[in-house]
Order: structure tokens, then C-alpha cells, then sequence
């Protein structure tokens, strides 16, 4: 079973450009999560979505992130203008469904660096 | 605000001794409890989950939730090199629907 795939794997932008990240989550997962986690930190979840609809987007700064799940399948998160304290690494998570019984996989992550 | 604490470590453990991993947790809603391993420079990995008060026990690793004292733990019986990662406690929160990650614990098993 081919697991979470996510691209770029490392990006490097100068402060105030655009950057946009993609995943593909597990086949059959329904619920998808983008976490950001910093350096020496935890992940910390940014939006989830349940299939194309988003269920919690809370911690997520509006103001320059945004994020989309076409057709409930792939989805796009996007930092526009990117600020220094944006360098960390994004995680696509996928799980089967929105319950805390189920497991969430991980991908690779990208790892994003504003100069 | 939604914590779960843990100790950042790092924690070293000679190999084949037992690891011990601990965290709390503020919300007493949540519900289920994990624990992830995460090598560095890479993604976390699930290794155990626990739901009900008591021990779980997977291989060598063993899982304790005391609820009315909102502790979860992690036991590593036999460590090896191998299981020299960052640990990350997490708790999900029925009410947020969302999953709450620790900081991490770095463990280092000394060969």
C-alpha cells in the first residue's frame, strides 16, 4: 500500500514570496490533516479536511495560509506572503476517518526554509 | 489552551535497560492517547495506542494511562540503539476533534 506522498521535499524562499506544498494522502482515507511543526516542537495541526470539506481550521493563519482539497483526494497548502517564523517542515497526515480511534499516517514532510 | 507536557530530555539509557517516557495532559475530555516515534529528520511513526485505563503491552513497548491522574506513559523494555529517536505523546480531544501533540522526549540508548 503506497503511504502519504508529499512534494516538494525541501523548498527555500525568501521571505515574503508565495510557496505551495502538495499531498497526496493513503487511497481510501477520507480525513486529511496539514500539520507544521518547528524545530524542537511538536506538530501542530493546521486544517483538516473530511473529504473535500474542511472540519477544523482553527489554528490555521488566515491571514497567509490557505489550503484546499480538490475533489477529496489531493490536496494544496499555501503560504502567501511567507514570514521568517514560517520555517519548519509540513506534514500531510491521511487516516481512514475523523474518530481518535483512528491512526494517522504520515508522510515525508516538506521541509521549508524563508531567508 | 489544549497541553500535553512532556520532558524534552534528552534521556539516555544504557542498551537493554528500560526506557521510561512520561507526559500529561490538560484536557480531561480527551480520549485516546498515542505515542509516535520520530527519527530525525523524519516523519512520526505510530508505535502504541491506548484508550482505557491500565497497561497495553506491544512486544517491547508498554503503554500505561491513568486518567484520573491524566498521565500517560511509555515503557521500552530491552532498549537498543535502534530505538534512539524522539518520542511524541499525543491526546485526541473528542470536543476539538483534533489530535494534541507534546513536545517530543529525545532518547539516546548508549551501546
Amino acid at each position: 500500500e503506497a503511504g502519504v506522498a508529499q512534494s516538494p521535499r525541501y523548498k527555500i524562499i525568501e521571505k515574503r514570496q508565495s510557496v505551495a506544498f502538495w499531498c497526496n494522502p493513503i487511497s481510501g482515507h477520507a480525513t486529511l490533516y496539514w500539520y507544521q511543526q518547528i524545530l524542537g516542537q511538536g506538530p501542530k495541526l493546521l486544517i483538516q479536511f473530511q473529504n473535500n470539506g474542511v472540519v477544523d481550521d482553527s489554528q490555521l493563519p488566515k491571514d497567509r495560509f490557505s489550503a484546499e482539497r480538490l475533489k477529496g483526494v489531493d490536496s494544496t497548502l499555501k503560504i502567501q506572503p511567507a514570514k521568517l517564523e514560517d520555517s519548519a517542515v509540513y506534514l500531510c497526515a491521511s487516516s481512514w476517518g475523523t474518530s481518535g480511534l483512528n491512526e494517522q499516517f504520515f508522510g515525508p514532510g516538506t521541509r521549508l526554509t524563508v531567508l | 489552551q489544549k497541553e500535553v507536557e512532556q520532558n524534552s530530555g534528552p534521556l539516555s539509557v544504557p542498551e537493554g535497560a528500560i526506557a521510561s517516557l512520561n507526559c500529561t495532559y490538560s484536557d480531561r475530555g480527551s480520549q485516546s492517547f498515542f505515542w509516535y516515534r520520530q527519527y530525525s529528520g523524519k516523519s512520526p511513526e505510530l508505535i502504541m495506542s491506548i484508550y482505557s485505563n491500565g497497561d497495553k503491552e506491544d512486544g517491547r513497548f508498554t503503554a500505561q494511562l491513568n486518567k484520573a491522574s491524566q498521565y500517560v506513559s511509555l515503557l521500552i523494555r530491552d532498549s537498543q540503539p535502534s530505538d534512539s529517536a524522539t518520542y511524541l505523546c499525543a491526546a485526541y480531544s473528542g470536543s476539538a476533534r483534533q489530535l494534541t501533540f507534546g513536545s517530543g522526549t529525545q532518547l539516546t540508548v548508549l551501546p
